[in-house]
């Protein structure tokens, strides 16, 4: 039961370049998220999927797309990395969303 | 906009003290809080959640209280040890769809041996 993974650990891009960052949970979890880490600002929720086929805008959404590709796998896109992506993402997931949040180990962005 | 703050920012005890972290929030109607350990260059692992219905909950030597009403949370560590050290956070909940669940910024703890 490996919980929440997440790939790449880390990653670096230049700006303008685009990629995705990959995430599942083997909990058969409903709820799933993603969220960015930043010194002095915390972390911040981009995106969410309440359940397998729905996902909803969080606090910072611009920039990033998500795809639930099915009750597993939660992905957030970069379509044109810009300096300010450079954080640490994490994602989440949840049995359904009232309950407590089950972390990944997160992805070290950095994009010059 | 709910916003979530803790006190204080960084703490620093020696090994088998009683500790508290506190935790607010702007916003009452709250659906959930759940208090996270994050580890230097680690995700963040849960430690307890409370819904809006209880007062307490218990882990081991961790006790995690709300008080809804004046909007805060106090996460307690009893006999602290150097294991303990790291960053804990707060979070709330404040609708059922996940949207609005607000971090504070944490306290980072050292626990001395």
């Amino acid at each position: 039961n490996a919980g929440v993974t997440q790939t790449p650990k880390f990653q670096v891009l230049k700006t303008g370049q685009s990629m995705t960052l990959q995430c599942a949970q083997d909990m058969n979890h409903n709820s799933m998220y993603w969220y960015r880490q930043d010194p002095g600002m915390g972390l911040r929720l981009i995106y969410y999927s309440a359940s397998e086929g729905t996902t909803d805008k969080g606090e910072v959404p611009n920039g990033y797309n998500v795809s639930r590709l099915n009750k597993r796998e939660f992905s957030l896109r970069l379509e044109s990395a810009a300096p300010s992506q450079t954080s640490v993402y994490f994602c989440a997931s949840s049995e359904v969303a009232e309950y407590e949040q089950y972390f990944g180990p997160g992805t070290r962005l950095t994009v010059t | 906009k709910q916003e979530v703050t803790q006190i204080p920012a960084a703490l620093s005890v020696p090994e088998g003290e009683n500790l508290v972290l506190n935790c607010s929030f702007t916003d009452s109607a709250i659906y959930n809080l759940q208090w996270f350990r994050q580890d230097p260059g680690k995700g963040l692992t849960s430690l307890l959640l409370i819904q809006s219905s209880q007062r307490e909950q218990t882990s081991g030597r961790l006790n995690a209280s709300l008080d809804k009403s004046s909007g805060r949370s106090t996460l307690y560590i009893a006999a602290s040890q150097p294991g303990d050290s790291a960053t804990y956070l707060c979070a709330v909940m404040t609708d059922n769809y996940g949207q609005n669940f607000v971090f504070g910024p944490g306290t980072r703890l050292s626990v001395l041996p």
